[in-house]
């Protein structure tokens, strides 16, 4: 089962701050994220293991909420260099990985 | 380092045709997985592989096989090309363990005409 990512879409301007979902309807192992700029290959972000912990790297953070299979991405004061498509990965059984549909972040002068 | 490398990074097949990808990783990674990815759409797993010799589908698995004889080449094949995998294609590598990060290649872009 693939993940839910939400919203499809969000456009910023720059300094703003977004959040963009992951949900899965069945039980997590892990969560990854990954930004894609277009025509290039996925890059990794970070990745979220049950515990609900938080991680961040620069102004990128996220959560994963176990009791709702949940995972949080937040980008916050965006800068240009953040626009693409962010997909997150969901790790069910600690081997294959199961992608979202993605969410293609604009950010405008 | 070379990391994830695949070829050919273009290519047209005709329907019918066969190719097969290559995938070829340098950093002794156990996990490797292809994954393909329509215009404006996520990454579809077609199949991975957990170790030399041992392979299990994804989410497409039709029309594709694969085959894991080394640690380091994970190559998937295409027997008769249809339209409907005209699509871009990367091959991904990880360690062992829930916490590691994939690796991606640059993927292959083919079109079946």
């Amino acid at each position: 089962q693939q993940p839910v990512q939400s919203p499809q879409a969000v456009i910023l301007r720059e300094g703003e701050d977004a959040v963009i979902n992951c949900s899965s309807s069945k039980a997590l192992y892990s969560v990854h994220w990954y930004r894609q700029k277009h025509g290039e290959a996925p890059v990794f972000l970070m990745i979220l293991l049950k515990g609900g912990e938080q991680k961040g790297h620069e102004k990128i953070s996220a959560s994963f909420n176990e009791k709702k299979q949940q995972s949080s991405l937040y980008l916050t004061a965006s800068q240009l260099s953040y626009s693409g498509t962010y997909f997150c990965g969901t790790d069910y059984n600690n081997n294959d990985m199961r992608f979202g549909a993605g969410t293609r972040l604009t950010v405008k002068p | 380092n070379a990391g994830v490398t695949q070829t050919p990074k273009f290519r047209i097949l005709k329907i019918g045709q066969s190719m097969t990808l290559q995938c070829t990783q340098d950093m002794n990674h156990n996990y490797m997985y292809w994954y393909r990815q329509d215009p404006g759409m996520g990454l579809k797993l077609i199949y991975y592989s957990v170790g030399a010799g041992i392979t299990d589908k994804g989410e497409v698995p039709n029309g594709y096989n694969v085959s894991r004889s080394t640690t380091e080449d994970f190559p998937l094949r295409l027997e008769l090309a249809a339209p409907s995998q005209t699509s871009v294609y990367f091959c991904a590598s990880r360690r062992t363990g829930s916490n590691q990060p994939q690796h991606f290649g640059d993927g292959t872009r083919l079109s079946i005409l």
